[in-house]
């Protein structure tokens, strides 16, 4: 069974840098089948995806957040993270981590992590 | 990219039909068949229910139902249950390799 736990600071002050990490557990970030995500969600708004990486350290991210958002992977360790450069309230939010389908239903996010609250302070 | 438009909330008595839009562009919904739905109760993590348009994953009830038509992806609910209450949000996968989900519609079962 599947298992992403996403790790991290739960409190970063302003403009300071936020570091997220996804450790997989029940699959291998190498597999040739899946992407690997991070999706945020502030609190009481709706779904924003992030980034992606693929284990070759191929890269995707959303255009309005690609100037601050560093994501990397570590397939020694099969865990994945993000950096957030720049922290504003605005970055206040739950950050998951999820596997997306590459080949077959690709685009589909089929497993998420728990989510982390992390919240940025002045 | 700009968020995937939905209604912010829709709500149906038990037993009833409920259908919710999501509206894209011909650079996300219009262009591919990768359109995913998810259902959020409150406090936890999204749930996969309809991939691919029209797929649902093992375990999800066939009283939920996906369809495309254009720029527009539906799901619709039927034989609403009190436990399908909860936010649900639509996704994309894009032309530039992205995703974009939906703003989100509250589902309030009366």
């Amino acid at each position: 069974q599947l298992q992403l736990q996403e790790s991290g600071p739960g409190l970063v002050k302003a403009s300071e840098t936020l570091s997220l990490t996804c450790t997989i557990s029940g699959d291998s970030i190498s597999s040739t089948y899946y992407f690997w995500d991070w999706i945020r969600q502030p609190p009481g708004k709706g779904l924003e995806w992030i980034a992606s990486i693929y284990y070759s350290g191929t890269t995707y991210y959303s255009p309005s957040l690609k100037s601050r958002v560093t994501i990397s992977v570590d397939t020694s360790n099969n865990h994945f993270s993000l950096k957030v450069n720049s922290v504003a309230a605005a970055d206040t939010a739950v950050y998951y981590c999820a596997r997306r389908g590459r080949i077959a239903a690709a685009g589909t996010i089929d497993y998420w992590g728990q989510g982390t609250l992390v919240t940025v302070s002045s | 990219q700009s968020a995937l438009t939905q209604p912010p909330s829709v709500s149906g008595s038990p037993g009833q039909s409920v259908t919710i839009s999501c509206t894209g562009t011909s650079s996300d919904v219009g262009s591919y068949n990768r359109v995913s739905w998810y259902q959020q109760p409150p406090g936890t993590a999204p749930k996969l229910m309809i991939y691919e348009v029209s797929n649902r994953p093992s375990g999800v009830p066939d009283r939920f139902s996906g369809s495309k038509s254009g720029n527009t992806a539906s799901v619709t609910i039927s034989g609403l249950q009190a436990e399908d209450e909860g936010d649900y949000y639509c996704s994309s996968y894009t032309t530039s390799s992205t995703v974009v989900f939906g703003g989100g519609t509250k589902l309030t079962v009366l």
